[in-house]
């Protein structure tokens, strides 16, 4: 089955900085990778994911890169903020339109005000 | 377009019980799947339905169980709860015929 991991655990940047986290992935097969965002004791919300057919997405201050080549991706978040601190997770799913999502061990930002 | 909910939001178990979560995906979804939160294993996926059918599972005993109805709910059932089986169990909702997944708020459970 697919594995994904994901560093680092934890990371703390000063605010108006930027934060990376880089997960790899082990089966070729999959081609979906969403990221999310779950700040304590609330739902993991998606902000941002990417396909296999495209090799980089933006929305605003978020970026998701992905080198299918390495089998890694990366989550770019620039001028960080405060309400940027959350717990990160990536996820890989093996099968298009499918939603069997294995997920990294999960990266815990703090931006320090 | 309301979200994804969860009932109960918290619920405490004795070991050897069995314990039934239910999940109720965004209007027109019909895909939902769910997955187990702790501390130590993370976010693992325990299984899907898509269209009242299971269409994908992942490596958990078969104490773990789940159905959907034609209203696209979904229910997930654990019998003979295990201390181990404390945990968030989250519900995700998706048209099914994307990717995009959408989460509810969890039930935490709690087995004494």
């Amino acid at each position: 089955g697919e594995n994904v991991e994901q560093h680092p655990s934890t990371l703390s940047v000063q605010e108006g900085d930027s934060a990376v986290i880089k997960c790899t992935y082990s089966d070729s097969a999959s081609n979906y990778f969403p990221w999310y965002k779950q700040e304590l004791g609330k739902r993991p919300q998606l902000i941002i994911d990417i396909r296999s057919n495209v090799g980089e997405k933006k929305d605003q201050r978020i970026a998701v890169t992905l080198n299918k080549t390495a089998k890694h991706f990366s989550l770019h978040i620039t001028e960080t903020q405060p309400e940027d601190s959350a717990v990160y997770f990536c996820a890989a799913s093996p099968q298009t339109g499918a939603n069997n999502l294995f997920f990294g061990t999960g990266t815990r930002l703090t931006v320090i005000p | 377009k309301a979200g994804v909910t969860q009932t109960p939001r918290y619920l405490i178990k004795t070991r050897g019980q069995q314990v039934t979560l239910s999940c109720s995906p965004i209007s027109g979804h019909r895909s939902v799947s769910w997955y187990q939160q702790t501390p130590g294993q993370g976010l693992q996926f325990l299984f899907e339905y898509f269209s009242e059918t299971q269409r994908n599972k992942g490596n958990f005993p078969g104490r773990f169980s789940g159905r959907q109805f034609s209203n696209s709910r979904s229910e997930m059932n654990v019998s003979t709860l295990e201390l181990g089986d404390s945990a968030l169990y989250l519900c995700a909702s998706s048209l099914g015929t994307v990717n995009e997944q959408f989460f509810g708020p969890g039930t935490r459970l709690t087995v004494l």
